[in-house]
């Protein structure tokens, strides 16, 4: 089987240019969950779909992200401006269903630098 | 925010010998899962331990799970260098369906 799918693997450009990462979950899979790693702050959820539906969006650091899922087979997120502060790696990851029992298969990730 | 705390931070071992690394939460949960992530990749899953277990085995791994003291463990016996990787916990808090990961154990196996 497949995995979770990520691209682009890197991703270097300058501040203030539009970003986006891409994700084709695992098919079958009815959630999707996009997450930012940094030495400093560690693996934080941005954001989580259910069904496509977006379930809770807490973790967007602010309105310059943004997440959608317009199928149940690609998601996107998207950084508008993009900032230096904004580097790190995502990743996205799905499971059957957000229930607590599920276990969450990750992507490779993309590496965002902003230069 | 993080929910789940692992201890130590690092952990260098020697082939062979045995790696513990322990995790602690804050709030009341329904499992806990332990998570691999060798460098440059993507998290993998390893084992999932509900709240109403002790203990659970998956091959050379032992999860311990204390919801008296809100604290797991993760035991790997007869470690080898391709165990070298970060761990990490992931908790789901009672009343959300979404997981919330720890900083993580950086695990080295010397051969």
């Amino acid at each position: 089987d497949a995995g979770v799918i990520q691209s682009p693997r890197h991703e270097v450009t300058e501040m203030g240019q539009e970003v986006t990462l891409r994700c084709k979950p695992i098919s079958g899979h009815n959630s999707l969950f996009w997450y930012r790693q940094t030495m400093m702050r560690g693996l934080e959820l941005l954001i989580y779909f259910n069904n496509n539906v977006p379930i809770d969006d807490s973790g967007m650091p602010e309105d310059r992200f943004s997440a959608k899922m317009p199928n149940a087979s690609f998601s996107t997120l998207k950084i508008q401006p993009s900032e230096p502060r904004d580097s790190a790696v995502y990743f996205c990851a799905s499971s059957t269903h957000s229930g607590p029992n599920q276990p969450q298969h990750f992507g490779d990730g993309t590496r965002l630098s902003i230069l | 925010s993080q929910q789940g705390e692992e201890d130590p931070q690092a952990l260098s071992i020697q082939e062979g010998e045995n790696a513990t690394m322990n995790c602690s939460y804050k709030t009341s949960i329904n499992n806990l899962q332990w998570y691999r992530q060798n460098s440059g990749r993507g998290l993998v899953h390893l084992i999932l331990i509900r709240s109403n277990e002790r203990e659970k085995h998956s091959g050379r791994l032992r999860v311990t799970l204390d919801t008296s003291k809100k604290s797991s463990s993760l035991l790997i016996t007869a470690s080898r260098a391709a165990d070298t990787a970060s761990y990490f916990c992931a908790t789901d808090a009672h009343n959300n369906n979404d997981m919330r990961f720890g900083a993580g154990t950086r695990l080295t196996v010397k051969p």
